[in-house]
């Protein structure tokens, strides 16, 4: 079993939809969980992080993380089309210098 | 903002050639990781470093080695090029212990 678990789509939606993405992990040692948006031939962009289990917002997007299902989503309302991108999960224990663990990617359109 | 500059945004090299991929990151962070990105394999770690010359292998070393001589400057090396190792790498930084990772824009690799 790979240790983060993430549809890679590609997932259409229209304008104005709510999205979202998910991730599933099999490591209960994760503490941090992240969001990148990487645009096509571009570098991960970090989007969000949350610590531990829980909410947290920032504009559109909402991230969620379910510590006892290792189940994290990211929302996004009022989808735009400069939304589309591929969206990556990334996670980290915390404490060291170890790299991040990414899911895929899921390859997001957003339809005007 | 920090910023990850990475040397070359395309390279192309022949089969066996030496490839030098340089990263330089301007906020002093200690750790510094270089990850290839795959379709359908997604990014996975080949090396980090998590000091002046310092380094740790990650996922995937076989056919890499790296080179960190100053905080600031994260080298990767393919001592021998295959066709095997074109492929998308990315740079990145982090803090500490901080899970905020920063990545540079990408260097796509073509080994003819």
């Amino acid at each position: 079993q790979k240790e983060v678990e993430q549809d890679p789509g590609p997932l259409s939606v229209p304008e104005g939809a709510i999205v979202s993405l998910n991730c599933t992990y099999s490591n209960s040692a994760f503490q941090y969980f992240m969001w990148y948006r990487q645009y096509s031939r571009k570098g991960p962009e970090l989007l969000m992080y949350t610590y531990s289990s829980g909410n947290k917002e920032d504009g559109r997007f909402t991230a969620q993380v379910d510590k006892s299902s290792k189940y994290i989503s990211l929302f996004i309302r009022d989808s735009q089309p400069s939304d589309s991108a591929t969206y990556l999960c990334a996670m980290y224990p915390g404490g060291g210098a170890d790299g991040l663990t990414f899911g895929k990617g899921t390859h997001l359109i957003i339809q005007p | 903002d920090v910023k990850v500059t990475q040397s070359s945004r395309y390279l192309v090299k022949r089969t066996g050639e030496k490839v030098f991929l340089e990263c330089v990151q301007d906020m002093d962070h200690e750790n510094m990781f270089w990850y290839r990105q795959d379709p359908g394999l997604g990014l996975r770690l080949i090396y980090f470093s998590y000091d002046v010359k310092m380094k740790e292998k990650g996922d995937i070393p076989e056919g890499y080695s790296v080179s960190r001589e100053k905080k600031e400057r994260f080298s990767l090396i393919l001592e021998s090029a295959s066709t095997n190792q074109t492929s998308m790498y990315l740079c990145a930084s982090r803090q500490g212990q901080s899970p905020k990772a920063f990545f540079g824009q990408g260097t796509r690799l073509t080994v003819v």
